[in-house]
């Protein structure tokens, strides 16, 4: 089952607009992921945020975490056409010593036009 | 450093065939991880390894084998291909668990059984 469910499925915002993606999980975490998908490509990774850190910043991404609940958003700021992928949050479950239950939710689809 | 890279970008098989998915990284990393990623849906996690030597099966193992006689290499064999086994694949590979530390993606893998 999965772990992680992103909202909304897809958005479409206009270039220098804020996107505002949702991720929710059920269980207890360590940690929180957040991967960025060009079409056709691999996923790349953008950010990781603890469970004892309520929000990280790199460039213009936003993380927020907030374990009570079970929720996490990613803010990308004066959005650009070349932001257009699907982000993806991935989990790990608190007792989670290699790895076992990391879990990718199924993404968020962000078009951004021009 | 060429990061994580995958052989064949593309493949075609038979119902029955087997074949090698190559994957190999020159990071030094211990984890590395097989992913099938199917439209609308997040990466599934078929195989990973902690290291050389070591391997176990992740949420959908079925179908698939994987070795690691080395840091570097981690092959998915595919044992008699099947139309449900049509995916895009993608190996991975991390210096830490895989749910606390950010993973490098390969460029994956498009297979088509028919």
């Amino acid at each position: 089952s999965q772990q992680g469910e992103e909202d909304p499925q897809a958005l479409s915002i206009q270039e220098g607009e804020n996107a505002t993606m949702n991720c929710s999980y059920k269980t207890s975490i360590n940690n929180l992921q957040w991967y960025r998908q060009n079409s056709g490509r691999g996923l790349v990774h953008l950010i990781l945020i603890r469970s004892n850190e309520r929000e990280k910043h790199s460039g213009r991404l936003r993380v927020t975490l907030d374990t009570s609940k079970k929720s996490s958003s990613l803010l990308i700021t004066a959005s650009r056409a070349a932001d257009t992928a699907s982000y993806f949050c991935a989990t790990d479950g608190a007792a989670d010593n290699y790895g076992q239950n990391f879990v990718f939710g199924p993404g968020t689809r962000l078009s951004v036009l021009p | 450093n060429a990061g994580v890279t995958q052989t064949p970008k593309f493949q075609v098989l038979k119902t029955g065939q087997s074949m090698t998915l190559q994957c190999a990284q020159d990071m030094n990393h211990e984890y590395m991880s097989w992913y099938r990623q199917d439209p609308g849906m997040g990466l599934r996690l078929i195989h990973y390894s902690v290291g050389a030597g070591i391997t176990d099966q992740g949420e959908v193992p079925n179908g698939y084998n994987v070795s690691r006689s080395t840091t570097e290499d981690f092959p998915l064999r595919l044992l008699s291909a099947a139309p449900s086994q049509t995916s895009v694949y993608f190996c991975a590979s991390s210096y830490w668990p895989r749910g606390s530390d950010e993973q490098y993606f390969g460029p994956g893998t498009r297979l088509t059984v028919t």
